[in-house]
């Protein structure tokens, strides 16, 4: 277990539908990652925020978007969602935002669009 | 932009044995870090090993270690006395020491063992 959770584990909605992963970051962790997991794509880092800021962007497309709350839990937020972006959502979290700093992965979110 | 490439999709290993999984990465970079990822069939990503690119030595964790070649752009995994629980997909990636900390990731390869 690494200390960082996501919900749901599991997701199945249609195209067209928005929906909202949700991942909170091990105790002391001020940075979030966010990747995407597909057949296709392989593993791709989509975004990262630190301390409630965005502090890189990836291949995230506009359809998406991420946020992270004073509480330093994160949110991302996939609208308009077609057969393509049916994959699995992986959060990391790291203590601070720098090199020196290992990233842990939560258990990921299934998400499936029919 | 930096790439990782992993040119062996499948791998398969004897019980006890050894095998090396390949990885080669293309950046312009001097500093940097390497990693290891393990994902079993529960897909939770786990740390195996990391590399940093300003150290010689090769990095050392039990069972695994890796052959780092930094002029050659090389990164292999060596597993020893592999073990039935070491199947799953083996992820090799690369992080910039400077700027964004993203995790750029290979293909995967998907290491079993024969019992």
């Amino acid at each position: 277990d690494s200390g960082v959770t996501q919900t749901p584990k599991h997701l199945i909605t249609a195209t067209g539908q928005r929906v909202t992963l949700r991942c909170s970051p091990r105790s002391g962790d001020l940075s979030v990652y966010w990747y995407q997991q597909s057949l296709d794509q392989g593993l791709q880092f989509l975004i990262q925020y630190y301390n409630g800021e965005e502090r890189a962007k990836g291949n995230i497309l506009e359809r998406f978007s991420a946020q992270q709350f004073p509480d330093l839990h994160s949110e991302l937020n996939l609208s308009s969602l077609e057969l393509g972006d049916s994959a699995l959502y992986f959060c990391a979290s790291s203590v601070a935002s720098g090199a020196p700093y290992e990233q842990y992965f939560g258990p990921g979110t299934r998400l499936t669009v029919t | 932009a930096q790439t990782v490439t992993q040119s062996q999709p499948e791998m398969s290993v004897q019980e006890a044995e050894t095998v090396t999984l390949s990885c080669t990465y293309d950046t312009s970079e001097s500093d940097y870090y390497l990693f290891w990822y393990k994902q079993p069939p529960s897909r939770q990503m786990i740390l195996v090993i990391r590399q940093e690119a300003y150290k010689q030595q090769n990095a050392t964790e039990n069972r695994f270690s890796v052959n780092f070649q930094k002029a050659a752009k090389s990164f292999s995994l060596k597993i020893s006395d592999s073990q039935l629980g070491d199947a799953a997909m083996y992820f090799c990636a690369y992080r910039s020491a400077q700027g964004a900390q993203k995790l750029v990731f290979g293909q995967g390869t998907r290491l079993t063992i024969n019992p």
